[in-house]
């Protein structure tokens, strides 16, 4: 089965940029999305396609994906943007994959 | 705007089936390049995708549950629906319906899930 992984924690200051990737074997030849999820909420994609935003999002949340790891990066982060994030991908063996996820702290 | 509502008892003993109905609304269930999707989430866990139907019936499930789950659509009410069975401890976790927008190329199936309900939970105790 594909396995994806992440972090389990990410720390960054406030205005600073945050990096959270995503591991898996050749994961640059799939297609990235990724999800924000805020305590009691439901997942909200953020990413897709590797590096596409959804209306809606701020341009501060990009995406990039090559070799066996895929990123999520958050220029000039705000407390707002304090959630777990994770990645998903398809894959022929397993379907749909989910990352282990990743809890972003704003100091 | 598309909505998704999940609906369904909070509350299944042991060795019974879990059985939930996703609403949708916002648009028609039937139209466009997508499917319905049902993932769910262990307290303090991460995301297990559960499975998916299209609108023509066609089914796909995790093979960790394939033999447990069922997923129904019902175009004519907007709705789709889970039952998984012989439910355990191990099943409780807050689950969620979503629409999965995809297209097929060389590689495969590309997919995303851009629609999500609100979750509901689900206690499996007597």
């Amino acid at each position: 089965s594909y396995v994806l992984t992440q972090p389990p924690s990410v720390s960054v200051a406030p205005g600073k940029t945050a990096r959270i990737t995503c591991g898996g074997n050749n994961i640059g030849s799939k297609s990235v999305h990724w999800y924000q999820q805020k305590p009691g909420q439901a997942p909200v994609l953020v990413i897709y396609y590797d590096s596409d935003r959804p209306s809606g999002i701020p341009e501060r949340f990009s995406g990039s994906n090559s070799g066996n790891t895929a990123t999520l990066t958050i220029s000039r982060v705000e407390a707002g943007d304090e959630a777990d994030y994770y990645c998903q991908v398809w894959d022929s063996s397993s379907d749909v994959v989910f990352g282990g996820g990743t809890k972003l702290t704003v100091l | 705007q598309v909505q998704l509502q999940e609906s369904g008892p909070g509350l299944v003993k042991p060795s019974q089936t879990l059985s939930l109905t996703c609403t949708v609304s916002g648009g028609s269930i039937s139209s466009g390049s997508y499917y319905w999707s049902w993932i769910r989430q262990p307290a303090g866990k991460g995301l297990e995708w559960i499975g998916r139907i299209y609108t023509s019936g066609s089914t796909n499930y995790n093979p960790s549950l394939k033999s447990r789950v069922t997923i129904s659509v019902d175009t004519s009410k907007n709705q789709f629906s889970l039952k998984l069975s012989s439910v355990t401890a191990a099943d409780t976790a807050v689950y969620y319906c979503a629409r999965g927008s995809y297209y097929y190329d060389s590689s495969g199936i590309n997919d995303y899930f851009d629609y999500w309900g609100q979750g509901t939970l689900v206690t499996v105790s007597s």
